[in-house]
């Protein structure tokens, strides 16, 4: 069974940062892309990231250019996103997403409020 | 950044047909766009119902169809169940760019 679970999220100050973490079980991992999407408190879903199998290659959304980084260790089927300078629309549930879109975590919820 | 664009709500009656379309500012929606279709319950994540335009999982009701229609994306829903109120979200993938862009989500309500 496909599972994807995330972990990391919380209330944190504007500026500050957090590291998400999405630990995949179920199949092999190194085979596929990886995403991540954010959906905002009543509001739509915003893909964010994304990274390649072997995570040679890495995208990410013009609203979190510069103050996000994706990255993956296949050896621990975990995908992280690193999130620095947060700001208050950063606040959302954040997805891990497996390449192809069929399978989605539960989300985490990432408040960034003083 | 491409603009993907769905209708903000449509309603259905119980056992009618609805069809919800997803345009992109780019243009004509092609297969090259692998359009995807997501449902969204409150509380719940996404659920994946169609991929690379009209493919289903096994867990899509029969009664959901995807489609090229009028140069759009199409979510085609026969026989509306309750159960089918619901959030939907197409996704259109640009390649070259960030893998797939979000419509803003249709708010479909059986009525």
């Amino acid at each position: 069974e496909v599972q994807l679970v995330e972990s990391g999220g919380g209330l944190v100050q504007p500026g500050g940062s957090l590291r998400l973490s999405c630990a995949a079980s179920g199949f092999t991992f190194s085979n596929y892309w990886m995403h991540w999407v954010r959906q905002a408190p009543g509001k739509g879903l915003e893909h964010i990231s994304h990274i390649t199998s072997d995570g040679s290659d890495t995208k990410y959304a013009d609203s979190v250019k510069g103050r996000i980084t994706i990255s993956r260790d296949n050896a621990k089927n975990t995908v992280y996103l690193q999130m620095n300078s947060l700001r208050a629309e950063d606040t959302a549930v954040y997805y891990c997403v497996r390449g192809g879109g069929a399978y989605w975590g539960q989300g985490t919820l990432v408040t960034v409020s003083s | 950044q491409a603009v993907v664009t769905q209708e903000p709500s449509l309603t259905v009656s119980p056992g009618g047909t609805v069809t919800l379309t997803c345009g992109s500012s780019t243009g004509t929606v092609t297969s090259g766009h692998y359009p995807y279709w997501f449902q969204q319950k409150p509380g719940q994540a996404p659920r994946q119902l169609i991929y690379d335009t009209s493919n289903k999982h096994p867990w899509t009701p029969a009664r959901f169809s995807g489609s090229l229609l009028g140069g759009k994306a199409a979510l085609t829903l026969s026989g509306a169940q309750p159960e089918d109120e619901a959030e939907y979200y197409c996704l259109l993938s640009y390649p070259g760019a960030l893998g797939g862009t979000f419509g803003g989500g249709t708010t479909l309500t059986v009525l």
